[in-house]
């Protein structure tokens, strides 16, 4: 099983909304990402947890604020987003961090 | 810093053509290479990776061979269908450092009956 899951396909939210996104896996992999993907564009680097810890944060607005509360789950808290959040994020997970990375589907974010 | 450089799109080919689509990289140490695929409205699908120099990987009749003398990963096909029409990824992770995932820009492939 190579799946990781996310949740939800789609969310349209204001810019006073708060949501969060959702991922897990079940793979065991350690490792889990968070990336931004506008269109006809390749993913950027958005968060990176080791272990359940914060490893990477690439310089990214503090209305997005990500969680890890356990191995398997990876949130991302969404708070006074802008319109140009707009934008397909994806979840990524990884054995390590010198192997291939799994992604899911993406949550399209729609922010009006 | 690390790169990926891909050929622009989009390359539009009929049913049972040959694909290349290029891809060289710049990175310091021995990258491992991938490539990813994304269908339409998608997440992105890890189609074939690399690990060191001569390796070819291979998945669903594509392939790709780790040429560190050119710094290439260049994705091939013998023989494209419509089902394989979609954005194609080549990235690189390095052994150094924070080992991050670099993509390069994607390539549309588009295949016609």
């Amino acid at each position: 099983d190579t799946e990781v899951t996310q949740t939800p396909k789609h969310l349209v939210m204001g810019m006073t909304n708060k949501k969060s996104l959702k991922c897990e896996q079940h793979m065991g992999h350690r490792a889990m990402y968070w990336y931004k993907q506008k269109a006809k564009k390749p993913p950027e680097l958005m968060f990176v947890y080791s272990y359940e810890k914060l490893s990477i944060n690439e310089s990214v607005p503090s209305r997005f604020s990500p969680e890890c509360p356990n191995s398997s789950l990876l949130n991302l808290h969404l708070h006074a987003l802008q319109p140009e959040d707009s934008a397909l994020y994806l979840c990524a997970s990884s054995q390590g961090r010198a192997v291939e990375a799994f992604f899911g589907q993406g949550t399209r974010l729609t922010v009006v | 810093g690390d790169s990926v450089t891909q050929m622009e799109g989009p390359v539009t080919l009929s049913e049972e053509a040959f694909l290349t689509i290029n891809c060289t990289y710049t990175a310091t140490g021995y990258p491992s290479l991938f490539w990813y695929v994304q269908y339409p409205g998608e997440g992105l699908q890890l189609l074939l990776k690399a690990t060191k120099a001569d390796d070819k990987g291979s998945n669903k009749g594509f392939e790709a061979t780790y040429r560190k003398e050119t710094t290439s990963f260049h994705l091939e096909k013998g023989s494209v269908q419509v089902s394989d029409s979609a954005v194609y990824f080549c990235a690189l992770r390095t052994n150094t450092g924070f080992q991050k995932l670099v993509f390069g820009t994607g390539t549309r492939l588009l295949v016609s009956p």
